[in-house]
Order: structure tokens, then C-alpha cells, then sequence
């Protein structure tokens, strides 16, 4: 167990759906990042939050948003999913920006 | 903003073999330089990590040297097993500090 917990595991949804990923950092980190994973593909950079405020985006799509909560658990929305959308999301925690991350096991989103 | 290649994309030794793989970047002035393991379907995971002011680092049979001058680092993995085989990325903190850019992966597959 790596500290950083992410639900729900698996999940599958219809395109046009609407879903929610949640994080829970590792106790005692204030950062939050998602990545998105493809199929064989490498870790894509989604957005960052630091103690409640968004901290640094990435290519994330308008159909996407995120938020950090005061307890700071993040939550990851993906709207309007598309078959595309399908991959491995994950979440990683750290004290602060530039230093190393501990990923949670990831939700795997599957659009159908 | 921040380019991070590694080489080679694919890599196959003998069980026992060494493994070499090369990461090279453009802009970062990083002193922090990660290597991620990451198994089939599972999350990635910190395995070995460099700062600056220092040129290698070695943790059992993994190590990872860093040549800043010429903007590469690289992660050793000696005395092969089959369980070392995985997809490894390294990374470097983006312009800003904030979060880090991967690599696009190295598949390592050790051979019995």
C-alpha cells in the first residue's frame, strides 16, 4: 500500500456519461497530480493542485476538471466521455511540487 | 517546455545480463533526476532517484549516474531477473518546478 488511495478501482461507463475519480493523498503531502494513461502509451500530465489551489495544467481537456477539497482529497470529473477517453487514470501525492511522487494503484475507466 | 527521451524504447537481455537505459533532456535545470519502475497493470513506483550534486548512486543492483553537463542520466540494472521486467520512465520536474514530465518508457523484458 503506497499511502495514496484512489477509488473506485475499475470503472465502465457509456460515452456521453459522466464520472467522478477520487484521491486521497498520503498523509502529510499537500500536492495532488493525475496522469492519464493510454493503452501503451506513457504518463500524460493532467493538472496539479497544491493545498486547495490549482498549482500547474497540462493537456487536460475542457470536458475535464478537478479540484482539491480542504481535507485535501482530489476529485478528477470527466464529462461527455468519449471511447478515447478509455485508459488508466492515476493520482500521485508529494510534500510539494518538484520532488518525488507516490502514485496510487489507479482507476481504470473504460467508455463503451 | 520540457523534452525527455529515452532510449532505447524496447530492450531485451539474459537473465544475468546488465541493462542500461538513457534518459536525455533539454531545458531542465533540475537537480532531481527520478526513475520509475512500473509492472504490467500496476501503478509506478519511485525506485531510484539522483540529485546533483552528486554523479551516481547505487542502491543494491540498480544504480543511476547523472552527466549534467551533457543533460542524460541513466539507469543501470545489473545482475538481471526476471522480475526486473517492466516498463521504466524517467523524469524531470517541468519548467516551473511543479510537476514532472516523463519519458515515454523503456520496455525491459528479461529473458530465463
Amino acid at each position: 500500500d503506497s499511502g495514496v488511495t484512489q477509488t473506485p478501482k475499475h470503472l465502465i461507463t457509456a460515452t456521453g456519461q459522466r464520472v467522478t475519480l477520487r484521491c486521497s493523498p498520503r498523509s502529510g503531502d499537500l500536492s495532488v497530480y493525475w496522469y492519464q494513461q493510454s493503452l501503451d502509451q506513457g504518463l500524460q500530465f493532467l493538472i496539479q493542485y497544491y493545498n486547495g489551489e490549482e498549482r500547474a495544467k497540462g493537456n487536460i481537456l475542457e470536458r475535464f476538471s478537478a479540484q482539491q477539497f480542504p481535507d485535501l482529497h482530489s476529485e478528477l470529473n470527466l464529462s461527455s466521455l468519449e471511447l478515447g477517453d478509455s485508459a488508466l487514470y492515476f493520482c500521485a501525492s508529494s510534500l510539494r511540487g518538484g520532488y518525488g511522487y507516490t502514485f496510487g494503484s489507479g482507476t481504470r475507466l473504460t467508455v463503451v | 517546455g520540457e523534452n525527455v527521451e529515452q532510449h532505447p524504447s524496447t530492450l531485451s537481455v539474459q537473465e544475468g545480463d546488465s541493462a542500461v537505459i538513457k534518459c536525455t533532456y533539454s531545458d531542465s535545470a533540475s537537480n532531481y533526476f527520478p526513475w520509475y519502475k512500473q509492472e504490467l497493470g500496476k501503478r509506478p513506483q519511485l525506485i531510484i532517484d539522483i540529485r546533483s550534486n552528486v554523479g551516481e548512486k547505487k542502491d543494491q543492483r540498480i544504480a543511476v549516474t547523472l552527466n549534467k553537463t551533457a543533460k542524460h542520466f541513466s539507469l543501470h540494472i545489473t545482475e538481471t531477473q526476471p522480475e526486473d521486467s517492466a516498463v521504466y520512465f524517467c523524469a524531470l520536474p517541468d519548467n516551473y518546478g511543479q510537476n514532472f514530465v516523463f519519458g515515454p518508457g523503456t520496455r525491459l523484458s528479461v529473458l530465463p
